[in-house]
């Protein structure tokens, strides 16, 4: 399986944007780049995901770096609501294969 | 949007009994996925369904696991005989076939079932 690394911990304080990095540097050609987070007691919440271009959506920016062996979660004003688990996943997209979702990065929000 | 159901959502058990979970997914959902979490991990992936058919079970569902979807709706997750080690979060998701292939498509969870075993 491709892998990804993350840092285990992250501070942001409320209102200011967050950079949350992932690095994938065995990546194929054919993953996609998907990010989830889990709020305490609930499953895993979709947020974002890309191939190649950077991404936008009501939730974050995706950017993801030419060579693709990194990307980067950019949550654009945190809030308390955005204290969560963070996961940065790879799905292959010529068909089904287990995905590995780590440990994730832990963001803290500071009021 | 009804969003995937899972149900019970808590279950306390005792070593040895049989439990039985449901899954719910998003009605034109053809794909359907467990998973099993315990405390500080990420998911851990079990099983896969598109449609009625299994194709994929990780080494981690043994022989007292099942699981079935039939007619590619609703879906079962059974533990015979539970163990300690059973006691984790079991997750359902479920997701669309689509343009750009099954990585193309983001995966839509539920909130999951919690198993405790005493």
């Amino acid at each position: 399986d491709a892998k990804t690394t993350q840092p285990n911990s992250m501070e942001s304080n409320e209102e200011e944007p967050v950079h949350l990095p992932c690095n994938h540097s065995t990546i194929s050609g054919t993953d996609y780049i998907h990010w989830y987070r889990q709020l305490p007691s609930q499953g895993p919440e979709y947020v974002i995901h890309g191939l190649t271009s950077n991404v936008n959506n009501r939730m974050a920016s995706l950017a993801i770096a030419e060579d693709r062996k990194s990307s980067t979660l950019i949550l654009h004003r945190a809030t308390l609501r955005d204290a969560a688990v963070y996961y940065c996943i790879l799905r292959y997209s010529g068909g089904y294969q287990k995905v590995t979702f780590g440990t994730g990065t832990k963001l803290q929000v500071i009021p | 949007d009804t969003g995937v159901s899972q149900d019970p959502r808590h279950k306390i058990t005792k070593r040895g009994q049989n439990v039985t979970f449901r899954c719910d997914p998003i009605s034109e959902h053809n794909r359907l996925y467990w998973y099993r979490q315990t405390l500080g991990q990420g998911p851990e992936f079990l099983t896969y369904f598109q449609n009625e058919a299994q194709l994929e079970k990780s080494r981690l569902l043994s022989d007292r696991f099942s699981a079935e979807r039939p007619k590619g709706s609703f879906s079962t997750l059974e533990i015979q005989r539970t163990e300690q080690g059973d006691s984790a979060m079991y997750l359902c998701a479920s997701s669309l076939v689509g343009r750009g292939g099954i990585g193309n498509q983001p995966q839509h969870f539920g909130d999951g079932t919690r198993l405790s075993i005493l």
